[in-house]
């Protein structure tokens, strides 16, 4: 199995636009999803393929990735938005692997 | 609706064994890939366990030969056995269903279920 490394905080004020990366070294070749969990929640899947958002997760939410490294951007960051954030893949033999999570928080 | 149902979760002593279960609604458990992801108190998610439509299983080293997953069809119904547990399994269990609505995602998470180990 592999690491996926993310920041353990991130911190903006609202309005702003906050990103949090997450480094993997198979990320290149693997697909990368982003979720987001609130305190005595469930996580929920905001980010697919890197890329993609999914119906219902609101405009604000978006990835890009650049080689080892997938970033989930949120622009315009409301109070809402505060959470804890965590990137997934693929594992190389059939299994997944999370990072560490970044907890978001707004100022 | 589609939503997921944990249950089985409880506070047991280390060595002992235990079963959760996790019931689908809405779609079919065995044409989509399940999995056990958990969290311990305060910490990140942790993923467990697969199972895949055509039945293959893949686990976490840190529970490889201590638990199984396996699904009843009939029930369409996902289960976690777990054998030898100890302190460190002390966690939220939940399971998270890929549909392929969204290609290889976890789109579907349960409530969870707790899981404590202690004597």
């Amino acid at each position: 199995s592999y690491d996926l490394t993310q920041p353990p905080s991130v911190s903006v004020s609202p309005g702003q636009t906050a990103r949090i990366t997450c480094s993997g070294a198979a990320l290149p070749n693997l697909h990368a999803f982003w979720y987001q969990q609130k305190p005595g929640q469930a996580p929920v899947l905001v980010i697919y393929k890197a890329t993609g958002r999914p119906s219902g997760i609101p405009e604000r939410f978006s990835g890009s990735n650049s080689g080892t490294t997938v970033t989930l951007i949120i622009s315009g960051v409301q109070a809402e938005d505060e959470a804890d954030y965590y990137c997934q893949s693929a594992d190389s033999n059939g299994s997944w692997v999370f990072g560490g999570g970044t907890k978001l928080t707004v100022l | 609706e589609v939503q997921l149902v944990e249950t089985g979760g409880g506070l047991i002593q280390p060595g002992e064994s235990l079963r959760l279960s996790c019931a689908a609604f809405g779609f079919i458990v065995n044409s989509n890939y399940m999995n056990w992801v958990r969290q311990a108190p305060g910490k990140g998610l942790e993923w467990v366990s697969v199972i895949y439509s055509g039945g293959s299983t893949y686990y976490a080293d840190s529970v490889k030969g201590r638990f199984t997953i396996s699904r009843d069809n009939s029930k369409n119904t996902l289960y976690l056995q777990m054998n030898s547990l100890r302190a460190e399994d002390t966690a939220v269990y939940y399971c998270a269903a890929g549909t392929g609505y969204y290609p290889d995602a976890f789109d579907i998470w349960g409530q969870g279920t707790m899981v404590s180990v202690s004597s």
